[in-house]
């Protein structure tokens, strides 16, 4: 078993939608958790940065995580075309800056 | 945010030839530096971890010989494929560690065809 699982998709969805992306992990040593976005044929960029559980709201993103479950989930909402990417989950533990990432999950946002 | 170079962005080569990977930080110093490999549709895996002055740590099942990595500025690692075979192909990554705030940046990646 992967340390970070996450559905490759393709999730498709049209513009204005709310879209739900979820990762699960195994290794309960961790305690930061993040979301990438990558571009096609671009390096990832980092969107959102959470410490244990909890919520962490950045304009039409917001990131969750509940750590009772080992549940990792980023919303974004009003959902738009150039959001239309890979969007990776990562977590780390304490001490370390070597991010475990999940395989990401394609996102189309048609118009 | 900081930014994180590489070059080139593409390369394509012919099978037994070497190729070198260039990455920089732009505006802030990195003493450490990371090389990922990903293939197409699957999440980044770290090759090795880059210290400047010193030698690099690699993963496992990552050979050393074949993917040399020298830091030898604060602002610039390189990552050069040795003898590189057709399954080398693949997307290089850096990334670089602002220590002042603890965050990874990311390259815009190298892809490799080997043919």
């Amino acid at each position: 078993q992967k340390e970070v699982e996450q559905d490759p998709g393709p999730l498709s969805v049209p513009e204005g939608a709310i879209v739900s992306l979820n990762c699960t992990y195994s290794n309960s040593a961790f305690q930061y958790f993040m979301w990438y976005r990558q571009y096609s044929r671009k390096g990832p960029e980092l969107l959102m940065y959470t410490y244990s559980s909890g919520n962490k709201e950045d304009g039409r993103f917001t990131a969750q995580v509940d750590k009772s479950s080992k549940y990792i989930s980023l919303f974004i909402r009003d959902s738009q075309p150039s959001d239309s990417a890979t969007y990776l989950c990562a977590s780390t533990s304490g001490g370390s800056y070597i991010p475990t990432f999940g395989r990401g999950t394609s996102l189309i946002v048609h118009p | 945010g900081a930014v994180v170079s590489q070059h080139p962005s593409w390369v394509i080569c012919k099978s037994g030839t070497s190729v070198k990977i260039e990455c920089r930080s732009l505006d802030f110093q990195a003493t450490t530096m990371f090389w990922y490999r990903q293939f197409p549709k699957q999440s980044l895996m770290l090759m090795a971890t880059s210290n400047e002055g010193s030698k690099a740590t690699y993963e496992q099942g990552v050979e050393k010989d074949k993917f040399l990595i020298n830091h030898a500025s604060l602002t610039l690692s390189t990552l050069t494929v040795t003898s590189a075979h057709p399954e080398d192909s693949s997307f290089y990554i850096c990334s670089a560690l602002d220590r002042s705030t603890d965050t990874q940046y990311f390259g815009p990646g190298t892809r490799l065809t080997v043919l």
